[in-house]
């Protein structure tokens, strides 16, 4: 079944323990993104890769890291995680570049920073 | 102004009603554009892409007007299973996709 998956689902963590989020996906696509959603501003994109080794910043990418070493996989890495950073975390996968490619997304990490 | 404008709602309908969205964007470049569907905190999932000339997909009718700025999406025959929040989506160039910040709908019996 072709499918993103993201883990954890769910976590709770303090301030400054570093964490990271995995994201992988199995349809050998290019493009992977993570986004972040908050009540009222929608998705937002955090910071994505064109491909293996290739990543960019997003439009919120401050307090966070991402790494691209092989194609199926993009995890999120929060150093130094802070209470602002509390939100619903989603990646994504889409191929190639074409404008009407759909992106597929993954269930979702629920992340709580106290 | 945001990249992409939606009205929140909540649309609350009775089944069998016909409802519409509307969705606006500031950037007349924008390449693509597309409904995506979000059910209570769950992953977003493409509805459908909407096309320069109108597109329909069994009870959903997607519109744009380039010269406006603006998509829309109808919904007839509303069903319970509908209730959702509707993402405005728009693909603003170098592939990046934004996102409105969905409108909710509530379909009642």
């Amino acid at each position: 079944e072709a499918q993103v998956t993201q883990n954890p689902r769910y976590l709770i963590t303090v301030t400054g323990k570093k964490l990271t989020v995995t994201c992988s996906q199995n349809m050998n696509h290019e493009y992977m993104s993570w986004y972040r959603q908050d009540p009222g501003l929608g998705l937002r994109q955090i910071y994505y890769s064109m491909n293996v080794e290739v990543t960019d910043k997003g439009d919120v990418p401050e307090g966070y890291k991402v790494s691209r070493k092989e194609k199926r996989n993009f995890p999120l890495i929060l150093e130094s995680p802070s209470p602002n950073q509390t939100s619903l975390y989603f990646c994504a996968s889409r191929a190639g570049t074409g404008a009407y490619n759909e992106q597929f997304f993954g269930p979702g990490t629920r992340l709580t920073v106290l | 102004r945001k990249e992409v404008e939606q009205d929140p709602g909540p649309f609350n309908v009775p089944e069998g009603a016909t409802v519409a969205f509307n969705c606006t964007y500031s950037n007349s470049a924008s390449q693509s554009f597309f409904w995506y569907r979000q059910d209570c905190r769950k992953e977003p999932k493409l509805l459908m892409s909407v096309y320069s000339s109108g597109n329909e997909d069994g009870r959903f009718t997607a519109q744009l007007n380039r010269a406006s700025q603006y998509i829309s999406l109808l919904i007839r025959d509303s069903k319970l299973s509908d209730s959702a929040t509707y993402l405005c989506v728009v693909n603003g160039g170098y592939n990046k996709l934004i996102f409105g910040a969905g409108t909710r709908l509530a379909v009642h019996p």
